[in-house]
């Protein structure tokens, strides 16, 4: 079945640094997805890239979608302490509601 | 607008009860899907269902577990006799019919079976 891989797991930076996660899929995706969430809270939908090599920022974030719609990145510059939390990304193949998760990177920002 | 509701949001169970997890969608979404996540790892689907229909259950396990979602009234997750590998935090998140969109997310029921 279809599979949404990501890593790294975990990501330890100092306030100020860059973050990057990196997700990548067994199957060609329609459109894929990411979400972030808080420790104790839920998933927040962030951003969703539906066409080949599509890059979208918001502030410091900046979503890329690859040529071959298989593989995705979240990077972040200048982390912050409200970065905190974890990103998934959530890939859609196909016209079908169902979306698959990858596994979250834990991103952890020291002041 | 209210955002997607889930009750309880703790919920307490001895091995062997019945769990009963509810989850009302947002206004105007037709679809609803549920999550479950164990401490520290990502989330697993379960199941997705519309007004009366379940359109895919391939993330629930075959036994214990149900879910529907009636013409009137929340989407209800039931799980019977509840193992102690049963606890995790439960999401329900709901979508409009049209397009292919976001999922919103509930605060979740987090599950404790003792």
């Amino acid at each position: 079945g279809q599979q949404v891989m990501q890593i790294p797991q975990y990501q330890h930076v100092q306030e100020g640094e860059d973050f990057t996660t990196y997700c990548n899929s067994s199957t060609t995706l329609s459109n894929i997805q990411w979400y972030k969430q808080r420790p104790g809270g839920h998933p927040v939908f962030l951003i969703q890239l539906v066409k080949s090599g599509e890059v979208k920022k918001q502030k410091r974030l900046t979503f890329q979608f690859g040529e071959a719609k298989k593989n995705s990145s979240l990077h972040i510059t200048a982390t912050q302490t409200t970065d905190v939390g974890t990103y998934f990304c959530a890939g859609r193949a196909g016209g079908y509601n169902k979306l698959i998760f990858g596994a979250g990177t834990r991103l952890a920002v020291h002041p | 607008n209210a955002g997607v509701m889930q009750n309880p949001r703790h919920l307490v169970r001895r091995r062997g009860q019945e769990a009963r997890l509810r989850c009302s969608p947002m206004k105007g979404h037709s679809h609803v899907y549920w999550y479950r996540q164990l401490p520290e790892e990502g989330l697993k689907f379960m199941v997705y269902l519309q007004k009366e229909n379940i359109i895919d259950e391939s993330g629930m396990p075959k036994e214990r577990f149900s879910a529907e979602f009636p013409k009137e009234g929340p989407s209800i997750l039931r799980i019977q006799q509840v193992v102690r590998g049963d606890s995790a935090a439960y999401f329900c998140a709901s979508s409009p019919p049209s397009g292919i969109n976001e999922q919103f997310f509930g605060p979740g029921t987090r599950l404790t079976v003792l």
